[in-house]
């Protein structure tokens, strides 16, 4: 089974600064993707950003960037210049070639900005 | 924006009830799914379905029932709810993925208290 791991429990940052949200996971596909989802106090989902396995380039949308290294399984997310709007819940997960092509989510991080 | 509705958004009801939780999307993806979630914690897959008339079981068990009988709308059912089906019951749907990204669009979520 596939497993991901979030280390970061909780984060507090004060606004205007940069934060990483690290994620790992556990894989043994050599083709997959990965996304981030962000959970508010409101409780919905709402999807970031995808990254496939096969494209290592690490790209930037906006305040959101992310760094994919395939060699060691890591799927870090940035924000830069945290708002407090960007206090949530940050969830990592990989979607593997199974049969069934699943999301497996990690635990998240709780990512608080103060003003 | 996804357009995936659920009703109700919260629902206190006593044991031994029988419930519905109305899931609907408007985006003509086939693949729905049923996620649980308790506060603080990871998504769990309860349910999924590639289409209309398939439905499978996710990785966490679940005392709840689904059906697809049209695109748009895959309700929950339980039907007799006990205390420990309280938690959050998230909708998601995608696209059909092949191997396409398939990222996941989510509803707000429904938070049922069994009293």
């Amino acid at each position: 089974a596939q497993k991901v791991t979030q280390a970061q429990t909780e984060i507090s940052v004060v606004e205007k600064e940069d934060v990483t949200l690290d994620c790992v996971y556990e894989t043994r596909d050599t083709t997959y993707y990965l996304f981030w989802y962000k959970q508010p106090p409101s409780g919905e989902l709402v999807f970031l950003i995808r990254r496939n396995s096969f494209d290592e380039q690490n790209e930037i949308s906006g305040r959101y960037s992310w760094n994919f290294q395939k060699s060691t399984s890591s799927f870090n997310f940035t924000i830069t210049a945290s708002q407090v709007v960007d206090s949530a819940v940050y969830f990592c997960a990989p979607r593997m070639s199974g049969s069934a092509r699943q999301l497996t989510f990690g635990s998240g991080t709780q990512l608080t900005v103060l003003p | 924006e996804a357009d995936i509705y659920q009703t109700p958004r919260y629902l206190v009801i006593g044991t031994g009830k029988k419930i519905t939780l109305e899931c609907s999307q408007t985006m003509g993806h086939d693949k729905m799914y049923w996620y649980q979630q308790d506060p603080g914690m990871e998504l769990h897959l309860i349910h999924y379905s590639y289409g209309v008339n398939s439905t499978e079981k996710g990785d966490l068990s679940s005392e709840s029932t689904v059906s697809r009988i049209r695109t748009e709308h895959f309700p929950l059912t339980l039907e007799s709810a006990r205390p420990s089906h309280t938690s959050q019951y998230l909708c998601a749907s995608s696209e059909w993925d092949g191997f396409s990204s398939g990222e996941q669009y989510f509803g707000p979520g429904t938070r049922l208290t069994v009293t």
